[in-house]
């Protein structure tokens, strides 16, 4: 089976900068995506990583190591609107994409 | 409309009850995608297709029928709900029908309890 990582829960403040770690165990690799879902709504598409290294969108960055079965997502600046959960996803095929249960960030004042 | 719109927000079923929950993407995309989010658990997926004819299982597929006609829809059926299929549904579609980056894009999702 597939086997996907990371915290229950984080808690920073506001304009500070958390990183939500993501481990894996998957029989097959064909990318990692991160999602953002607020409470009550659909996720929604953050970012995508498939070869090792940083990609930097904005106050967001995703990290992928595909050696370690490892990555991170990067919030910066952080703004009381980050507050929600954070969702690794590992596409293991050509269609599916088997998800961590989430990691919900509360941003305090 | 714009996206993907499933139907309905939420229902409330007795069990044994026959329920389909719909959803209709105008993207064009070609696959689509059936998950159940239920707490702690994260997303699972049930069920998957795409405009070629490819179709597949994923996590937790059982108690549920699916069909793709006409391509921008794909209603999820389940025939004798059960408490256990109390969730909240997730339909998603995806452009590349599994190819290269194929993002997958969610509906607003169905909040369903099986009393």
């Amino acid at each position: 089976g597939q086997n996907i990582d990371q915290p229950t829960e984080m808690t920073a403040t506001e304009g500070a900068i958390v990183q939500i770690n993501c481990t894996y165990q998957t029989s097959g690799f064909n990318g990692l995506f991160w999602y953002q879902q607020h409470a009550g709504e659909a996720p929604t598409f953050l970012s995508y990583n498939v070869l090792d290294g940083l990609e930097e969108k904005g106050r967001f960055s995703s990290f992928l190591s595909r050696s370690k079965g490892y990555s991170y997502l990067l919030l910066k600046e952080l703004q009381m609107k980050d507050s929600a959960s954070y969702l690794c996803a590992v596409k293991d095929g050509d269609y599916k994409l088997s998800f961590g249960a989430g990691t919900t960030v509360t941003v305090r004042a | 409309i714009a996206g993907i719109t499933q139907a309905p927000t939420s229902q409330i079923l007795a069990a044994g009850r026959r329920m389909t929950l719909r959803c209709t993407q105008d993207m064009r995309h070609n696959a689509m995608y059936w998950y159940r989010q239920d707490l702690g658990l994260g997303l699972r997926l049930i069920h998957y297709s795409n405009t070629a004819g490819t179709t597949g299982k994923g996590e937790v597929p059982e108690g549920y029928s699916l069909t793709r006609a006409p391509t921008d829809e794909y209603p999820l059926t389940l025939a004798s709900a059960g408490p256990s299929q109390t969730s909240v549904y997730f339909c998603a579609s995806s452009d590349s029908g599994g190819r290269g980056t194929d993002t997958q894009y969610f509906g607003p999702g169905t909040r369903l309890t099986v009393l």
